[in-house]
């Protein structure tokens, strides 16, 4: 019930097109659904956070989708660039008790040239 | 934005040493901060869960002699990996919280026990 489920695996992807990563989670108690970014050997960096009363969430290229009721939530990267090449995470997290944040498995994404 | 820090970045030491990890957030006050390992191509684990000025709270599996924690004060978390061995070796990230939940994470210390 704590776990969140994170595919696809890998993804590749060519410049200039669009990624997308989902989610899936089971606890109704998250309030809070971040996505982290990772490069290799640097700590994850927050990209973009949703809340669940809220069903899209868009800064610059990043957009977050949220559904609710099926519980699940994406990542969608428009415009693709080499740059974008890195794991991303999400995760989901209950603003009570600590705050406690469950990781997806993450996405190891590779935009081509 | 909100900048943690981790220091040092890597540290090799010999088996049988301890080595301290410092964690600070460097313009909140952060009264929550974690402890995470990463091993390569794989998801955080959380280790633990710092509060400031009480014990750590450690998640199942995580022995609590062997990696001390301390927050001494609302910017500075600090893990000890106590007599290291070489399955020790690891990538251990820390993350500080800020007040409305949002984790901002540190740069990580690359761990390598010979």
């Amino acid at each position: 019930q704590q776990q969140v489920k994170q595919s696809p695996q890998s993804l590749i992807v060519q410049k200039g097109g669009i990624s997308i990563i989902n989610c899936a989670y089971e606890n109704t108690a998250f309030d809070y659904f971040p996505w982290y970014q990772q490069f290799p050997g640097k700590g994850p960096a927050l990209l973009i956070a949703i809340r669940p009363d809220v069903s899209e969430k868009k800064e610059g290229r990043f957009t977050i989708s949220f559904n609710k009721s099926a519980k699940q939530f994406s990542l969608h990267i428009m415009d693709s660039q080499p740059g974008d090449s890195a794991t991303y995470f999400c995760a989901a997290s209950i603003r009570t008790g600590g705050f406690k944040t469950i990781f997806g498995a993450g996405t190891r994404l590779f935009v081509k040239a | 934005g909100a900048v943690v820090s981790q220091h040092p970045s890597w540290v090799i030491c010999k088996s049988g040493t301890s080595v301290k990890i410092e964690c600070r957030s460097l313009d909140f006050q952060a009264t929550t901060m974690f402890w995470y390992r990463q091993f390569p191509k794989q998801s955080l684990m959380l280790m633990a869960t710092s509060n400031e000025g009480s014990k750590a709270t450690y998640e199942q599996g995580v022995e609590k002699d062997k990696f001390l924690i301390n927050h001494a004060s609302l910017t500075l978390s600090t893990l000890t990996v106590t007599s290291a061995h070489p399955e020790d070796s690891s990538f251990y990230i820390c993350s500080a919280q800020s007040g409305i939940g949002e984790q901002f994470f540190g740069p990580g210390t690359r761990l390598t026990v010979l």
